[in-house]
């Protein structure tokens, strides 16, 4: 069965800082895999896709790459800003036998000004 | 504006009261999935549909049902509902055929209490 395991669970930095966010899975059997944020009691906003044949995705100041290998997937957040505090989740779509999405349990961040 | 709806937004009702939350997605995606978040345990797929009258459990399906009737809608339902039911629902979707295929597309969210 697919675990999606996200590790720290709660990250606190000050302003300005490079930070790496990390997901790993226990299947490699997977369609993609998604990053998301999500602010207290608000819904969850998508960051990066990459799919399973990718290695890593960018947007503007976030970076996720992906080994689907080794079972894991980093985010990267350069140059980190107050505004950036939110809970970021990770998700793989499986493909084992079922079409289900599975995901972690998140990292709270707090960027500090 | 290309979006997932859900109705209502906050819910509190009582147990055993048959509830219906409904979703709607505008982006003629043929994957819709509910989910309920709960603290520590976080997001955990109730239901997913793969297209019209094609439904499928998730990894928490009981005390719930869905159906597909129309591509656009996925209404999610609790016959009786239960105070262990009181959560945070999301309703999400996806499509198979881009490039960004199965990159999901989530709700608002719909805060559910059953006292």
């Amino acid at each position: 069965k697919q675990e999606v395991t996200q590790i720290p669970a709660a990250l606190s930095v000050p302003e300005g800082e490079n930070l790496v966010l990390n997901c790993s899975f226990t299947d490699s059997a997977i369609y993609n895999l998604q990053w998301f944020r999500q602010d207290p009691g608000k819904g969850l906003t998508s960051l990066l896709l990459i799919q399973s044949s990718q290695r890593e995705q960018t947007s503007g100041r976030l970076n996720a790459s992906l080994d689907k290998s080794s079972g894991r997937s980093t985010l990267y957040i350069a140059a980190s800003q107050p505004g950036d505090s939110a809970t970021y989740l990770c998700a793989v779509f499986s493909t084992s036998g079922t079409y289900k999405y599975i995901f972690g349990t998140g990292t709270r961040l707090k960027v500090l000004a | 504006e290309a979006q997932v709806t859900q109705n209502p937004r906050y819910l509190i009702t009582v147990t055993g009261k048959k509830l219906t939350v409904t979703c709607s997605q505008n982006m003629n995606h043929e994957y819709m999935s509910w989910y309920r978040q709960d603290p520590g345990l976080g997001l955990r797929q109730i239901y997913y549909s793969m297209n019209v009258e094609v439904t499928d459990k998730g990894d928490v399906p009981e005390g719930y049902k869905v159906s597909r009737k129309e591509k656009r809608n996925f209404p999610l339902i609790l016959e009786s509902p239960s105070p262990n039911q009181t959560s945070l629902y999301f309703c999400a979707s996806s499509n198979y055929y881009s490039g960004s295929a199965y990159e999901q597309y989530f709700g608002p969210g719909t805060r559910l209490t059953v006292t």
